[in-house]
């Protein structure tokens, strides 16, 4: 298995543009998690789904981030407008199920930078 | 709400020397633990996880977990650490029957040679 994939894996944009950030789970997995890695937050859930379905988005920060998840082996983070201070490591992770004991598989993480 | 712990922000070690992290929740339910670590430029990977049974917890590379449910702690121990062990290292908190992880802020630990 390829694991999770994320695209791209780093990303330099400028302040007001739109950024979208792209994730594949691992095959079979139907719970999908966004977070975001910054030095001063550590590792702060976005959103997460279950079955393609957004089960709880609390951790998005404001409406300029938006999620989907069109099917079961993709799912986006979109931020529009992006701001300086959305630059972070934004990570994807999925699971297989959570009835499972199972842990969290991650990706390699998008780095990005808002100029 | 629930929240995740890890005391020490950094910690320095000589190669041989022993690790222990501390990472405490707070949560009164039934919980599932787990240690990740994120290798410099990595993402991050499971080291271990506790999910019942036996508290004291083996994971990859030497390290283990006790999970003390009367302290609610959940402290990741190495008894001699190498060079190669220069990570951050993530204590995270599932309750049972829910699909949410609490992560701790993380540790960096850094090993000298």
């Amino acid at each position: 298995d390829a694991g999770v994939i994320q695209s791209p894996r780093h990303e330099v944009t400028e302040m007001g543009q739109e950024v979208t950030l792209r994730c594949k789970p691992i095959s079979g997995h139907n719970s999908l998690f966004w977070y975001r890695q910054t030095m001063m937050r550590g590792l702060e859930l976005l959103i997460y789904f279950n079955n393609n379905v957004p089960i709880d988005d609390s951790g998005m920060p404001e409406d300029r981030f938006s999620a989907k998840m069109p099917n079961a082996s993709f799912s986006t983070l979109k931020i529009q407008p992006s701001e300086p201070r959305d630059s972070a490591v934004y990570f994807c992770a999925s699971t297989p199920g959570w009835l499972a004991n199972n842990e969290q598989f991650f990706g390699p993480g998008t780095r990005l930078t808002v100029l | 709400a629930q929240s995740v712990s890890q005391h020490n922000h950094h910690v320095i070690l000589s190669e041989a020397a022993s690790l222990e992290l501390g990472c405490n929740y707070s949560y009164g339910g039934t919980v599932n633990l787990f240690w990740y670590v994120q290798y410099p430029g990595q993402h991050l990977q499971l080291l271990l996880k506790y999910f019942s049974g036996d508290p004291l917890v083996k994971g990859i590379k030497g390290f283990e977990a006790e999970f003390i449910k009367s302290k609610f702690s959940f402290n990741l121990r190495k008894p001699s650490v190498q060079w190669s062990d220069t990570a951050e290292y993530f204590c995270a908190v599932r309750s049972s029957g829910t699909y949410k992880y609490i992560f701790g802020t993380g540790t960096r630990l850094k090993v000298l040679a």
